[in-house]
């Protein structure tokens, strides 16, 4: 049962232009979402977090945005660059505690990969 | 400033190998993770130690064991290896367990390990 889903998994443009990554996920309880980017050969590295309050966090080039009642959140990547090509993974957290287990965890996407052509 | 250092960062063991993964952290975090990335998987916690002291298993923990020897020290041990043990594994750390409280975990590189 994958709790979060990443549903494209390449997705290319050009530079200059936006780049829209998506995530769906089906556990209510996530109360904390995250991007992070891998290079390949690395580790993932996080960019950029939004937390269940806000339906919208920005941070220079990057937006996310979260619908809670759609269960979906995305990423905005404007302008594009080349140096931007990279894995993207979705990832969710929730901080109440519940008997599952999964507080504090970080569930992850799929993955990704974005390509900016020059 | 050296962050999440894994070692080693490639391996190639026979089936039925044991090997031991070794995770430091230098930023002071408390708690610790290692994942799995398989492809088309995404990353999946094999096991996490939330303080020092404290191990607990993830969500794919079979076949693996865990120790936490210090605060900066996180090490993933594979007693008998399998073939479906192949995979890219990461450690990582944060400040807190919580993430929901704005702690993102930081990852180190990876360990690439072949099981033939």
């Amino acid at each position: 049962d994958q709790q979060v889903k990443q549903n494209s998994p390449s997705l290319s443009v050009q530079e200059g232009r936006i780049s829209i990554l998506n995530c769906d996920y089906t556990n209510s309880m996530f109360d904390y979402f995250l991007w992070y980017k891998k290079y390949p050969a690395e580790g993932p590295t996080f960019l950029i977090s939004i937390s269940s309050i806000k339906d919208k966090n920005e941070d220079g080039r990057f937006t996310v945005f979260l619908n809670k009642s759609a269960k979906h959140l995305s990423l905005h990547i404007v302008p594009s660059q080349p140096g931007d090509s990279a894995v993207y993974f979705c990832a969710a957290s929730q901080g109440g505690y519940d008997g599952s287990g999964n507080t504090g965890k970080l569930i992850f996407g799929q993955g990704t990969t974005l390509q900016v052509k020059p | 400033n050296a962050g999440v250092t894994q070692t080693p960062k490639f391996q190639v063991l026979k089936t039925g190998q044991s090997m031991t993964l070794q995770c430091a952290q230098d930023m002071n975090h408390n708690s610790m993770y290692w994942y799995r990335q398989d492809p088309g998987m995404g990353l999946r916690l094999i096991y996490y130690s939330a303080s020092e002291g404290t191990t607990d298993k993830g969500e794919v923990p079979n076949g693996y064991n865990v120790s936490r020897l210090n605060k900066r020290e996180f090490s993933l041990r594979l007693e008998s290896a399998a073939p479906s043990q192949t995979s890219v594994y990461f450690c990582a750390s944060s400040g807190i367990q919580i993430t929901a409280f704005g702690q993102p975990q930081h990852f180190g590189d990876g360990t690439r390990l072949s099981i033939l």
